[in-house]
């Protein structure tokens, strides 16, 4: 099993940065593709970015410009931020890793148990 | 971005039955199409990847098929613990994205 734990406040308010925090356990970060997706309540899955453990990151251009996915080996973490958030961004926020089967193409292997993330004053 | 279509959106079913749910991708992807299982409140699990790899530790009545733009999944003999909601992803290119999901529920 490889733990992934999100962290992070439940509610934003309008306009504010939304910041969430993925704690890995039981295996290195330094491999992998670690993702953010998100679920809007009642919706479907949308991804959000990983982050490679050499800092390389790719974004969902839908997001891209809100968007920043950091990592902390040290700590076997790895942080989103996405800014400017609207009520549109209200979702359960799951942490991924993408495990790599074919050259770069990664499927989801192990997920955190998601948090609720509200967007209201 | 690779718009990926499921059908049928819901659908109802019997333990015992066989259950087929498809999956079309908007652009030919090759194989590289994963399913996953979500039950309410839990995070999605993956089922299969690779269009036809099973998963450790899932049940072998579970099993993918297809390539370039058209998947299956298929359950065999369907069981109380598997209705759920199941996504399809491609993970051809970025964005990866997922079809809108199929919800299994009890006739």
């Amino acid at each position: 099993q490889v733990p992934l734990q999100e962290s992070g406040p439940g509610l934003v308010k309008p306009s504010d940065t939304l910041s969430l925090t993925c704690t890995v356990s039981g295996v290195s970060i330094s491999s992998s593709y670690w993702s953010w997706i998100r679920q809007p309540p009642g919706r479907g899955l949308e991804w959000i970015g990983y982050i490679y453990y050499s800092g390389a990151t790719n974004y969902n251009p839908s997001l891209k410009s809100r968007v920043t996915i950091s990592v902390d080996t040290s700590k076997n973490q790895f942080s989103l931020k996405l800014s400017s958030v609207t009520s549109a961004d209200t979702a359960v926020y799951y942490c991924a890793r993408g495990f790599p089967y074919s050259g770069w193409t990664y499927y989801f292997d192990y997920w955190g148990q998601g948090t609720l993330v509200t967007v209201s004053s | 971005d690779i718009q990926m279509t499921q059908s049928p959106s819901s659908l109802s079913a019997s333990v015992g039955d066989r259950v087929t749910i498809t999956c079309r991708a908007s652009q030919t992807i090759g194989k590289y199409l994963n399913w996953y299982q979500q039950k309410p409140g839990k995070a999605p699990k993956c089922l299969v990847y690779a269009a036809s790899s099973l998963q450790s530790g899932v049940p072998s009545r579970f099993s993918g098929s297809g390539s370039q733009t058209d998947f299956t999944l298929t359950i065999s003999s369907l069981q109380p613990e598997d209705f759920a909601t199941y996504y399809c992803q491609q993970s051809y290119s970025n964005p990866v994205t997922f079809g809108g999901g199929t919800k299994v529920d009890i006739k």
